[in-house]
């Protein structure tokens, strides 16, 4: 099966700081992809979709490089509340599952 | 309000009895899926279920593991003959198409003793 790779983390910044993560996929034919953030032992939830021109939501922005299978996430002005894992997620062409990678860790201290 | 439930919260069984996993969708969705996160390692995908079929399947999903929607609604993971690695949370995902984002219920810790 193909893999989603992302940085091994942890990052810990402190609040109002800019933080970037980056993901790379080895399916050259996926065609959606996504972030999730996963808070310690509950369930991943949806952050935002990714999409070929980049988007952004608020103090997150996501940026989309299909030529070189390349995901980020920017989060600025950093807060507390977004200490969790992020996860970059990558549907698979083949099927119809999601393929999640190990995800990045972020603690944003006092 | 969350786009699916699932019960229990938390299942403690001893290694060797069957479980079953029950995921309500509160929204009308079409696709459902069933992952697992293991403590501490990434979320894996187990199974998609589309028109009352199995549409995917991963390599996990062995003869141990069998799914169903039995009444419309309810959609269950039912897992025999369990064994102390298959604990883990495991979450049910529901979408209104298979490339829409998915959302997930709060997982099922299971725990097998």
């Amino acid at each position: 099966r193909k893999e989603v790779e992302q940085d091994p983390g942890p990052f810990n910044v402190p609040e109002g700081a800019t933080v970037a993560f980056n993901c790379t996929y080895s399916n050259s034919a996926s065609q959606s992809f996504f972030w999730y953030r996963q808070d310690c032992r509950k369930e991943p939830k949806l952050l935002m979709s990714v999409y070929s021109s980049g988007n952004e939501d608020g103090r997150f922005t996501a940026q989309l490089n299909r030529a070189s299978q390349y995901i980020s996430l920017l989060i600025r002005d950093s807060k507390l509340s977004d200490s969790a894992t992020y996860l970059c997620v990558v549907l698979d062409n083949y099927g119809q599952n999601f393929v999640f990678g190990p995800g990045t860790r972020l603690s944003v201290l006092p | 309000e969350p786009e699916v439930t699932q019960t229990p919260s938390h299942q403690v069984t001893q290694m060797g009895q069957e479980v079953i996993l029950r995921c309500v969708p509160i929204s009308n969705h079409l696709y459902f899926y069933w992952y697992r996160q293991i403590l501490g390692q990434k979320v894996e995908f187990l199974v998609s279920f589309y028109n009352n079929e199995i549409s995917e399947k991963s390599e996990i999903f062995d003869d141990q593991f069998s799914v169903e929607r039995p009444d419309g609604s309810n959609f269950t993971l039912k897992i025999r003959s369990t064994k102390l690695e298959d604990s883990a949370m495991y979450f049910c995902a529901v979408s209104g198409t298979n490339n829409q984002p998915q959302h997930f219920g709060d997982g099922t810790r299971l725990s097998i003793l």
